[in-house]
Formats: C-alpha cells, sequence, structure tokens
C-alpha cells in the first residue's frame, strides 16, 4: 500500500469550530508532515513529525495543533481559525526525515467562514 | 526566502514536443527533488537526484544537477495531455534532526492535445 489517505476531502468551519484533519499511511514511514498551500503557491511547511515525536514547528500559530497518535496516523486540530486560514492542507509521509521522497496526500480543501 | 525558484512560471507547448523547465537554488543542498501536482490534487514525486549526481532518468522524464550553478533541469519528452500539471523543485534545509523541503513557486505546464 504506497498511499496516504486524508479525510475529509472537503471542511467547511466556522472561527469558532473545533474540528480535526486526519491522515494515514501504511507505508511503515517513520516522518510525517503537514504542510498548507494557497491557490497558486507552493506548499508551505507546517509540521515534521520524525517517530512520532515533533520535531519542526514552522512557527505556526496555536490554533493549528498538530497530534501524532501512532506511527501511522496523523491529525491536525484546528481551533478558532481565521478566513486567512483556508487553503488546501496536505500530508504528506516519507521512511525517514531525512533524504527520501515524500509521499502526499490528496490534501484536505479548508475553507473557514 | 524561497530556496528554489522555477523558470518559467508558464509553459505552453503542443502535444509531441518536449517540456524543459529550470531551477534554480540559493544555498548548498543534499538533494533535489522534482513534483508534480495536478490542479487542486496532491504532489506526485518523480525524482530525487543528489548532489553528488549530475544526471538522472525516469522514463520520459530526464533531471539534470550543476551544483556550480546551483540549478536543475527537468526535461520531460514526448510530452503528453496528461502531463498537464504544475511542477515543483524541491530542496532540502537541514534542521536538527529533520529535513525541511522548500518548495519553489513551481512552473504551470500546458500540453495542448
Amino acid at each position: 500500500d504506497t498511499e496516504v489517505t486524508q479525510t475529509p476531502k472537503h471542511l467547511v468551519m466556522g472561527m469558532t469550530n473545533k474540528k480535526s484533519l486526519k491522515c494515514e499511511q501504511h507505508m511503515g514511514h517513520r516522518a510525517m508532515y503537514w504542510y498548507k498551500q494557497k491557490a497558486k503557491k507552493p506548499p508551505e511547511l507546517m509540521f515534521v513529525y520524525s517517530y512520532e515525536k515533533l520535531s519542526i514547528n514552522e512557527s505556526v500559530p496555536s490554533r493549528f495543533s498538530p497530534e501524532c497518535p501512532n506511527s501511522s496516523l496523523l491529525n491536525l486540530h484546528l481551533h478558532a481559525l481565521q478566513p486567512e486560514d483556508s487553503a488546501l492542507y496536505l500530508c504528506a509521509s516519507s521512511q525517514l526525515a531525512r533524504g527520501y521522497e515524500q509521499f502526499f496526500g490528496p490534501g484536505t480543501r479548508l475553507t473557514v467562514l | 526566502s524561497q530556496q528554489g525558484e522555477e523558470d518559467p512560471q508558464a509553459l505552453s507547448i503542443q502535444e509531441g514536443e518536449n517540456a524543459t523547465m529550470n531551477c534554480s537554488y540559493k544555498t548548498s543542498i543534499n538533494n533535489l527533488q522534482w513534483y508534480r501536482q495536478n490542479s487542486g490534487r496532491g504532489l506526485v514525486h518523480l525524482i530525487l537526484i543528489r548532489s553528488n549526481e549530475r544526471e538522472k532518468h525516469s522514463g520520459r522524464l530526464r533531471v539534470t544537477l550543476d551544483t556550480s550553478k546551483k540549478s536543475s533541469s527537468l526535461l520531460i519528452t514526448a510530452s503528453r495531455a496528461a502531463d498537464t500539471a504544475s511542477y515543483f523543485c524541491a530542496t532540502d534545509a537541514r534542521r536538527g534532526g529533520s529535513e525541511k523541503l522548500v518548495f519553489g513557486k513551481g512552473t504551470k505546464l500546458t500540453v495542448n492535445p
């Protein structure tokens, strides 16, 4: 199985809502990533988990809270988001956190009203 | 600032023609990767080329790397309409024990049937 899955595909939420994005891989990869991508822009790294521990946080606002419950799962908890947080959120995984290709999920299209 | 910068920003060709995209970067790298993204979808890894490699092939794809000029090129031969997508180069930046991929702005390729 060489697939990274993400749920939901689309999410619309109000600024007071709490929601979560979910990412799953079963390739035995030990590094997982969250990216944010605005329209017509490249992906921007948000978080890196290596061996289920947070290793990089790119100064992301605390309204985004990542969680890695186990080596196959990665969550992104969302709370009190702003309309400018509307974007495509991409999850990726790689064998290790250095020197390997990254496998991306299809993304969650988030709209904050 | 962006590590990688693609050139051109947009490219439109006819089916059967070759497409060449260039990427320049600013600092030393361990490897450079190319990814493809169809509109609004996740990224697909194409090729990873390490700093001690000069050229790599994969099917209709040919990637070159010139570390002295800090540049790379992606050549797609005999293009097809299905190659229509955005193409990003990504360079590695070490952060502690993990690697951060920094994506260039991308080249939007349109292959006309």
